[in-house]
């Protein structure tokens, strides 16, 4: 089965511990993203990456961080500088980045609900 | 900037009607829009991709259409189904730092009702 799988699907922490979200894709997807989702609130892009070795900032890096290793595997790091980190965090990927001239559908993992008191 | 706007206002329906929901875009027009559903706790999964040079895509019981004029898709579902009731989201590509990045609307609620 080809997907995307995120884990865990409930994380608790306490506040000032950095906490690390995994995302695997078996898609061969060379795109892979990182969104927040509150409550009422549309996806906001965390991070990004188009390539093995090389990521950009969304719109609300601050106090994340990823890294992307391997092709499969994305993962983000919520650091303590993060001041609201609870909230619904989503991982997609898709075969490429979106281009001026081409646009390819994403697809999400189910999602890890990151708590945070 | 380059914006998505969806109504935030959710959409009752009864089961049977045809469900329209709007997705409003600002400044250029993006070559394409994507359509998605989002159930409560999960992820979106895609259902539609339009053109810029497409007026109109269908897919089953979905349409889309796009009007460059209004700056703005409309998504249809007919003959609706309590099964159909879920968030809907819009998404655009959006230019950035030299790439070409996806954002998206808050998307609309829809609520069939038997």
């Amino acid at each position: 089965d080809g997907g995307i799988t995120q884990s865990p699907k409930y994380l608790f922490r306490k506040e000032g511990q950095n906490v690390t979200l995994s995302c695997e894709q078996n898609l061969n997807h060379d795109a892979m993203y990182w969104y927040r989702q509150d409550p009422g609130q549309g996806l906001r892009l965390i991070y990004y990456s188009q390539i093995v070795n090389d990521f950009q900032k969304g719109d609300i890096a601050e106090g994340y961080s990823v890294s992307r290793e391997k092709k499969e595997s994305f993962p983000l790091t919520v650091t303590s500088a993060q001041k609201n980190p609870t909230a619904f965090y989503l991982c997609a990927s898709s075969i490429h980045l979106f281009g001026t001239g081409s646009s390819y559908e994403q697809y999400f993992g189910p999602g890890t609900r990151l708590t945070v008191t | 900037s380059q914006k998505i706007e969806q109504n935030s206002e959710a959409l009752n329906i009864q089961e049977g009607k045809t469900a329209t929901l709007t997705c409003n875009y600002t400044n250029y027009s993006p070559a394409y829009l994507q359509w998605y559903r989002q159930d409560p706790g999960r992820g979106p999964v895609f259902l539609l991709l339009i053109r810029e040079n497409e007026k109109e895509k269908r897919k089953e019981r979905l349409k889309v259409t796009f009007d460059t004029t209004l700056k703005q898709s409309l998504f249809h579902i007919t003959a609706s189904q309590p099964a159909d009731s879920a968030t809907y989201l819009c998404a655009r590509g959006r230019a950035s730092g030299g790439s070409y990045i996806p954002t998206f609307g808050r998307g609309t609620s829809l609520i069939v009702h038997p």
